[in-house]
């Protein structure tokens, strides 16, 4: 089955630009869905099809995806971006199958 | 704006079934540009996806989970439920509802999520 590797956690200084990578076999032939959950709340969608914004997300927050590595770039860190951050794509190669990468804990110094 | 709202039993003895439901408002479950799957979290985890299903009532589900899970719909209540058998205390989590979006090339994203409910398994 695919694997999305994340590293368990992100730190930044608040202005900074924090970045936070999902690795997988090839994975830039997929697309990326990345989600913001704070603690004791849903997910949230902050990208979706590797890049696109839903309506009410900052700016700030953007993605890329090539190769075997996709990642999410938030500029300009708040205090209020402290939070787990998923990657998640599907898997064509089996029954459509949602893989979610591990989740990344980005802290705010 | 569309709501998506778990509700079921929060706690449920070893070996039985778990059962919940999923009440969608703001908009139709049989719109048909959608999956509606469902998501469980266990404490200090991360995020495992359980299966979908599509208005049709065509299911796709985790191949670790597959033997364990119906998802089934009910367009009439605008509902969607999940029913997980034999559970142990390894299914103890926050299970939460999602709508997906149907793209291009397949399913996309999540775009919507419930808010989550705690399921217990334990004596």
């Amino acid at each position: 089955s695919y694997v999305l590797t994340q590293p368990p956690s992100v730190s930044v200084a608040p202005g900074q630009t924090a970045r936070i990578t999902c690795g997988g076999n090839n994975i830039g032939s997929k697309s990326v869905h990345w989600y913001q959950q704070k603690p004791g709340q849903a997910p949230v969608l902050v990208v979706y099809d590797d890049s696109d914004r839903p309506s009410g997300i900052p700016e700030r927050f953007s993605g890329s995806n090539s190769g075997n590595t996709a990642t999410l770039t938030i500029s300009r860190v708040e205090a209020g971006d402290e939070a787990d951050y998923y990657c998640q794509v599907w898997d064509s190669s089996s029954d459509h199958l949602v893989v979610f990468g591990g989740g990344t804990k980005l802290t705010v110094l | 704006q569309v709501q998506l709202q778990e509700s079921g039993p929060g706690l449920v003895k070893p070996s039985q079934t778990l059962s919940l439901t999923c009440t969608v408002s703001g908009g139709s479950i049989s719109s048909g540009s959608y999956y509606w799957s469902w998501i469980r979290q266990p404490a200090g985890k991360g995020l495992e996806w359980i299966g979908r299903i599509y208005t049709s009532g065509s299911t796709n589900y985790n191949p670790s989970l597959k033997s364990r899970v119906t998802i089934s719909v009910d367009t009439s209540k605008n509902q969607f439920s999940l029913k997980l058998s034999s559970v142990t205390a390894a299914d103890t989590a926050v299970y939460y509802c999602a709508r997906e979006g149907i793209a291009v090339a397949g399913p996309g994203s999540f775009d919507y999520w419930g808010q989550g409910t705690l399921v217990t398994v334990s004596s």
